[in-house]
């Protein structure tokens, strides 16, 4: 196991374009989140879910974004009429959590996919 | 106010220094504390876990918490030219179905060869 992976690591994409990103998680972990950080900031929550189930979304997440995991495996994070304000890394991160309550363990993040928008 | 307020340097010290590095927070619900290190265009990568107060040492790492203060420190020591890198806090609630976890902004640490 390579750890949690992120595609594309780049993408530069005109304003107004569709984007989506993927990540695939550890593969027995059944947490998966998305993060955003922008330069000189540390990570922003978006969305995470718990196997398939999408439990929690930021007011971050407009309606332009919109992220799925299904068959609790891989995710994608789909960007609609990207705008320069999207331009940022966008990470993925899983966890490995038994039963219910709060996360307790650290993630796992990856190396991020860089959006450019121009 | 930020939820969790971290100095963002850079904080640049010689060789075999140790290193302490800060973060403050407002929400005393706050339990779960991490620090993760995060080298320039990679994704972070978790250093310290910390429930509730207390220390916890891993090598050359020290994770503290001080609740009472609303406060937590890592400390760094025999730091290596390899340890420079950004420095990020991250904390979350007890159980109340939020799972997420707060960054503060990260401290860019350069330690001097």
């Amino acid at each position: 196991d390579t750890g949690v992976s992120q595609d594309p690591r780049h993408k530069i994409t005109k304003r107004g374009q569709n984007v989506t990103f993927r990540c695939d998680p550890i593969s027995e972990h059944n947490r998966l989140y998305w993060y955003r950080q922008t330069l000189g900031q540390g990570p922003e929550f978006l969305t995470y879910f718990q196997n398939e189930a999408q439990l929690e979304k930021s007011r971050l997440l407009s309606d332009r974004f919109s992220a799925e995991r299904p068959k609790g495996s891989f995710s994608t994070l789909e960007i609609q009429r990207t705008e320069q304000g999207d331009s940022a890394m966008y990470l993925c991160a899983s966890s490995f959590q038994p039963g219910q309550g709060p996360l307790v363990y650290g993630y796992t993040f990856g190396s991020g996919t860089r959006l450019t928008v121009v | 106010q930020k939820e969790v307020e971290q100095d963002p340097g850079p904080l640049s010290v010689p060789e075999g220094a140790i290193v302490s590095l800060n973060c403050t927070y407002s929400n005393s619900a706050f339990q779960y504390f991490m620090w993760y290190r995060q080298y320039s265009r990679k994704g972070p990568e978790l250093l310290m876990y910390t429930y509730s107060s207390g220390n916890k040492e891993d090598g050359r790492f020290t994770a503290q918490v001080d609740k009472s203060s609303k406060y937590i420190s890592l400390f760094i020591r025999d730091s290596q030219p390899s340890d420079s890198a950004t420095y990020l806090c991250a904390m979350s609630e007890e159980a109340s179905g939020t799972y997420k976890y707060i960054f503060g902004t990260g401290t860019r640490l350069k330690v001097l060869a």
